[in-house]
């Protein structure tokens, strides 16, 4: 069975630093794909930044990027230049064969 | 009101009382699902419908009941619940996978339903 697993339950960024939020997972499948979900504290959870696994390079949206590893089975997020609104719950999630696979997610918290 | 939307926002029941949530999504979607949160683990999924067909059911006690009349609202019906049921409902939707390479079916979320259990 697919797990993912993210090890950091909190973490701590000052403003306008970088922050990577790291995320393993184990599957036996070769086509996938994984996301970063954002649930701020008004609780509606939204996309941040999603990579195919079939494709070496790594996403980027804006501040956000992805380092994907896929032999290693990682999948950090990178947040550059925090800003007080990503303060969030972060959650890695796992997409393969139709179903969804939540990691335990990382608070993070923006330091003014 | 757009993307995906869940009523009542906070629900406070006892254990022998009878509840409904509600989700509806205003996005054209033909799948919906929800998820159970609760503090310190993973989201569960509990149920999904795929073109209003119930397709998964990850051993969700029958105390919960989903309903989906339609595509684009979903119930989760809730009887003679139990102190540990209290949690966040998180109901979510998307465009089933098409298959093949370049194609997946993010998911839209809504708010949720926080739920407490008496």
């Amino acid at each position: 069975a697919q797990t993912v697993t993210q090890s950091q339950p909190e973490m701590s960024v000052q403003e306008a630093e970088t922050v990577t939020l790291s995320c393993t997972y184990d599957t036996s499948e070769s086509d996938y794909y994984l996301f970063w979900y954002k649930q701020p504290p008004s609780r509606q959870m939204i996309l941040v930044i999603r990579q195919e696994a079939y494709k070496q390079q790594n996403a980027t949206e804006n501040r956000f990027s992805v380092n994907f590893q896929k032999a290693a089975k990682s999948f950090s997020l990178k947040i550059s230049d925090s800003q007080l609104g990503d303060a969030a719950m972060y959650f890695c999630a796992y997409l393969g064969t139709y179903k969804y696979i939540f990691g335990t997610g990382t608070r993070l918290k923006v330091l003014a | 009101e757009t993307g995906v939307t869940q009523t009542p926002r906070h629900l406070v029941m006892g254990m022998t009382n009878k509840k409904s949530l509600k989700c509806e999504q205003h996005l054209g979607h033909n799948a919906m699902y929800w998820y159970k949160q609760s503090a310190k683990k993973p989201l569960e999924l509990m149920f999904v419908y795929n073109f209003k067909e119930q397709t998964e059911n990850n051993s969700v006690p029958s105390r919960f009941s989903p309903e989906c009349p339609n595509s684009s609202h979903l119930f989760l019906h809730l009887h003679t619940l139990q102190p540990e049921d209290s949690a966040l409902y998180l109901c979510a939707s998307s465009q089933e996978r098409s298959g093949g390479a370049g194609s997946y079916n993010e998911q839209f979320f809504g708010p949720g339903t926080r739920l407490t259990v008496l």
